[in-house]
């Protein structure tokens, strides 16, 4: 049984230059959540949607960070210009229903030179 | 001040000690108490769910959560090598979906 699948696993990239995360939820699983996690600030929920509409998007850092998810199966996070303290590992999750608690992917790590 | 504290440590142990892992939460709303390992560049994976008080057990693992003392814990008995890892406390309300981690706890169990 498939899990929650993150890609790319690593990403390298300039300061400046656009970055995209993508994410597969495990099927069948209505909620989707992007977190990020830092030495500093441990593990933070970015934004989390509900039958593909964002719910909750108060952790995203600053507009440079947006996120969209078209279909059930694909979500994206986005940060565009990218800067050096954007890098972190970030995570994405996903959960059957509101009282079940949220399977993660094994993450992007994420460097910006 | 955090709404959830947990010691990083580094905890070390030999192999077959029982170990304990804990954290402190500031918010009464909190219901819903997990516990996730997180091995090195994976995520986290769920162990121990529980909901108000009390203990839950399974297999060398119990959940202890005390809301009047806003204390949770978390025991692993006869611990592996293969417990080496970081222990995530996480809680959450009722209402919503907003789940609050701890900072985790490093464990290493020393063979």
């Amino acid at each position: 049984d498939a899990g929650v699948i993150q890609s790319p696993r690593h990403e390298v990239t300039e300061m400046g230059q656009e970055v995209t995360l993508r994410c597969k939820p495990i099927s069948g699983h209505d909620y989707l959540f992007w977190y990020r996690q830092t030495m500093m600030r441990g593990l933070e929920l970015l934004i989390y949607f509900n039958n593909n509409v964002p719910i909750d998007d108060s952790g995203m850092p600053e507009d440079r960070f947006s996120a969209k998810m078209p279909n059930a199966s694909f979500s994206t996070l986005k940060i565009q210009p990218s800067e050096p303290r954007d890098s972190a590992v970030y995570f994405c999750a996903s959960s059957f229903e509101p009282g079940q608690p949220q399977h993660f992917g094994d993450g992007t790590r994420l460097s910006i030179l | 001040q955090k709404e959830v504290e947990q010691d990083p440590g580094p905890l070390s142990v030999p192999e077959g000690a029982i170990v304990s892992l804990n954290c402190t939460y500031s918010n009464s709303a909190f219901q819903y108490f997990m516990w996730y390992r997180q091995y090195s560049r994976k995520g986290p994976e769920l162990l121990m769910y529980t909901y108000s008080s009390g203990n839950k057990e399974d297999g060398r693992f119990t959940a202890q959560v005390d809301k009047s003392s806003k204390y949770i814990s978390l025991f692993i008995r006869d611990s592996q090598p293969s417990d080496s890892a970081t222990y995530l406390c996480a809680m959450r309300g009722t209402g919503g979906f907003k789940t609050i981690f701890g900072a985790g706890t490093r464990l290493f169990v020393k063979a």
